[in-house]
């Protein structure tokens, strides 16, 4: 069974500032995708930032940036220039490369962006 | 541009009732997930439907159940409520064709067991 990880259940940055979000993942699979969901207090589940694992190169996405260490089954968000927008909730999520397969989520870290 | 409904956005159950909760994917998208969301909690995989058939499922309850109809449309059907059914029901789609694993999450059924 697959597994997500986020040992940080917490974590607080002021605006413009760099944060990274951590998030480590189990899989005997080969062929998988990551992903970052942020949910603001609206509970709306918004989709950050995508990885297929068969790519070496990390995702990109405006601010927002992964490093993607397949051997090591991590799998880290990075936020550039933090904005007051950003306040959420983050999950890291698990999905194996067969259609219509779970979306497996991480517990969760909420970001707080404070001006 | 068209996104994925959920109905109702709102319920209010009390105990041993059933419920249906309803989930109109995005057009094209053949594929639909259900998710159950706790207070602070992260969302927990019930149960997916592709081109119609369970195509996975999760820690759905034996008291749930589900299915996807012809025009992709899907319902979950929750019976003999409990208190600790409260919570947000999300649904999400995902597109015939690639990318096949980006999943489009509607606002939510959010649920309440009195």
């Amino acid at each position: 069974a697959q597994t997500v990880t986020q040992s940080q259940p917490e974590m607080s940055v002021q605006e413009a500032e760099t944060v990274t979000l951590s998030c480590t993942y189990d899989t005997s699979e080969n062929n998988y995708y990551l992903f970052w969901y942020k949910q603001p207090p609206s509970r709306q589940m918004i989709l950050v930032i995508r990885q297929e694992a068969y790519k070496q190169q990390n995702a990109t996405e405006n601010r927002f940036s992964v490093n993607f260490q397949k051997a090591a089954k991590s799998f880290s968000l990075k936020i550039s220039d933090s904005q007051l927008g950003d306040t959420a909730m983050y999950f890291c999520a698990f999905m194996r490369g067969q259609a219509g397969t779970a979306l497996i989520f991480g517990k969760g870290t909420t970001l707080s962006v404070s001006s | 541009a068209a996104g994925v409904i959920q109905s109702p956005r709102h319920l209010i159950k009390e105990k041993r009732e059933t419920a249906t909760l309803k989930c109109y994917p995005i057009p094209r998208h053949d594929t639909v997930y259900w998710y159950q969301q706790g207070p602070g909690q992260d969302p927990q995989f019930l149960i997916s439907f592709y081109e119609k058939m369970q195509s996975d499922k999760g820690s759905i309850p034996d008291r749930f159940s589900a299915q996807q109809f012809s025009d992709y449309h899907s319902e979950l059907n929750m019976s003999s409520l409990e208190l600790g059914d409260s919570a947000l029901y999300f649904c999400a789609s995902s597109p015939y064709g690639s990318p096949r694993e980006k999943l489009f999450f509607g606002s939510g059924t959010q649920l309440s067991v009195l």
